[in-house]
């Protein structure tokens, strides 16, 4: 089965903190997503990338970073953390588009 | 831009009653649709994705019928069992890889 990890799993900052999510995905897939999940409004997407070296913009982008630095590894940045991106992000990976997208356990964030 | 709409954000039923979640899209050509399934403190996992060639999709009893004149893709399942309770997405991914998701159903099974 595919396997996709995240660190850490729960991290808390304050407001203007600098966080870095991490995620590592084992299956040589080509596509990295990252999301967040809040009560209400579902999964959103905040970037995604196609490759090592490539970034897309999601949905809602804004006071978020991302890079794509192996195949494997793909990084969500928050330079300026606040207390609005509180949230539980997801980090996933798919094969091709319109394949199935496998998650990692997620990483709690909590702003304060 | 492309959109998913799920009408029931709760759905309670007593454990052997049939389910039924509903799901529209909206879309300039025709992308492919998947639910996800996320049980508490899990991750979510794909439950079930559309096929191209019309055919049915099912998974642990449940199945979804693409309907393309209705833009419709909703979730059926003819009884219910209290391990179903969980948060379902419905979700439609764009030819660039990209997936956007409902806003979720959580169904709750009863005895």
């Amino acid at each position: 089965e595919a396997a996709v990890t995240q660190s850490p799993r729960n991290k808390v900052t304050v407001t203007g903190g600098n966080v870095t999510l991490s995620c590592r995905q084992t299956n040589s897939h080509n596509y990295m997503y990252w999301y967040r999940q809040d009560t209400g409004h579902g999964l959103r997407l905040i970037h995604y990338s196609y490759g090592a070296g490539n970034l897309q913009i999601g949905d809602v982008p804004d006071g978020y970073k991302a890079t794509r630095t192996t195949q494997e590894d793909f990084f969500l940045l928050l330079e300026l953390a606040s207390p609005s991106q509180t949230s539980l992000y997801f980090c996933a990976s798919s094969d091709a588009w319109g394949g199935e997208q496998y998650f990692g356990p997620g990483t709690r964030l909590t702003v304060l | 831009g492309d959109s998913v709409t799920q009408t029931e954000g709760l759905v309670t039923l007593t454990e052997g009653l049939p389910v039924m979640l509903n799901c529209t899209y909206q879309s300039t050509y025709s992308p492919f649709l998947f639910w996800y399934v996320q049980h508490l403190n899990e991750a979510p996992k794909l439950l079930l994705k559309s096929f191209t060639d019309n055919k049915r999709p099912e998974h642990q009893g449940f199945h979804a019928t693409l309907h393309k004149s209705s833009s419709s893709f909703h979730l059926q399942k003819s009884s219910a069992q209290l391990s179903d309770s969980a948060l379902y997405y419905c979700a439609l991914s764009d030819r660039t890889g990209k997936l956007t998701f409902g806003d979720g159903t959580v169904l709750t099974v009863k005895p």
